[in-house]
């Protein structure tokens, strides 16, 4: 099985920032990668897969990058709708398919 | 567009039964595989199991092995999950999931529904 493992735990930060989150793989995934964002209440949304490609109506500002077992998502700029718990998957090697425990972002 | 709606969810008590149901919508059902994944509360998010497009290929998470069973109904365009010998660690919210395209990652998700495990 695949651990995927996120970095930082949470994140604090002000609207307007620069956001980098992480997620590296136990072993290597490829770009067989995507990130979701989750916020209260809601199922999951797709943010990226393929590591960098952006799912259908997702704002240019955000952005994901990485190969192998380190992956980033990065927001250029936070906006207020931004504020959520981030988690990324691998689809690499499954079953089983496995998630990061997630990255609350938080407004500071 | 593509809409998945589960039910089933409530209240079970420990060893019980429940059966979850996802209608699909929107896509032509038969020609996707499909998934289960569940999110315990305040909990990040676990895949429990997949089944092709045809029925014929299913996975299981080793957590639910052996008590939980996927399957499908093209002509109800629906997706189910048999759910038996329930446990407190099963108590969360149910998503189906569909394939964005290609590989399994999820871009299509339904509004999940609860269950709960306790006596």
């Amino acid at each position: 099985e695949i651990e995927m493992t996120q970095s930082p735990a949470t994140l604090s930060v002000s609207p307007g920032e620069r956001v980098t989150l992480s997620c590296r793989a136990s072993q290597s995934v490829s770009t067989h990668l995507a990130w979701y964002q989750q916020k209260p209440g809601q199922a999951p949304r797709l943010i990226i897969y393929g590591a960098s490609s952006r799912a259908t109506g997702i704002p240019s500002r955000f952005s994901g990058s990485g190969s192998g077992i380190e992956f980033t998502l990065t927001i250029s700029s936070l906006q207020s709708e931004d504020f959520a718990v981030y988690y990324c998957q691998q689809y690499n090697n499954w079953p089983p398919i496995t998630f990061g425990q997630g990255t609350p972002l938080e407004i500071k | 567009e593509v809409q998945l709606v589960e039910s089933g969810g409530g209240l079970a008590q420990p060893g019980g039964s429940l059966r979850l149901s996802c209608a699909a919508s929107g896509f032509t059902f038969s020609s996707y595989s499909m998934h289960w994944v569940r999110q315990a509360p305040g909990k990040g998010l676990e895949w429990v199991s997949y089944i092709s497009d045809s029925g014929s290929t299913i996975y299981y998470a080793d957590s639910v092995k052996g008590r939980f069973t996927i399957s499908r109904d093209t002509d109800k365009n629906s997706l189910y999950l048999q759910m038996n010998s329930l446990r407190a660690e099963d108590t969360a919210v149910y998503y189906c999931a569909r394939k964005y395209s290609g590989y399994d990652y999820f871009g299509y998700w339904g509004q999940g529904t609860l269950v709960t495990v306790s006596s």
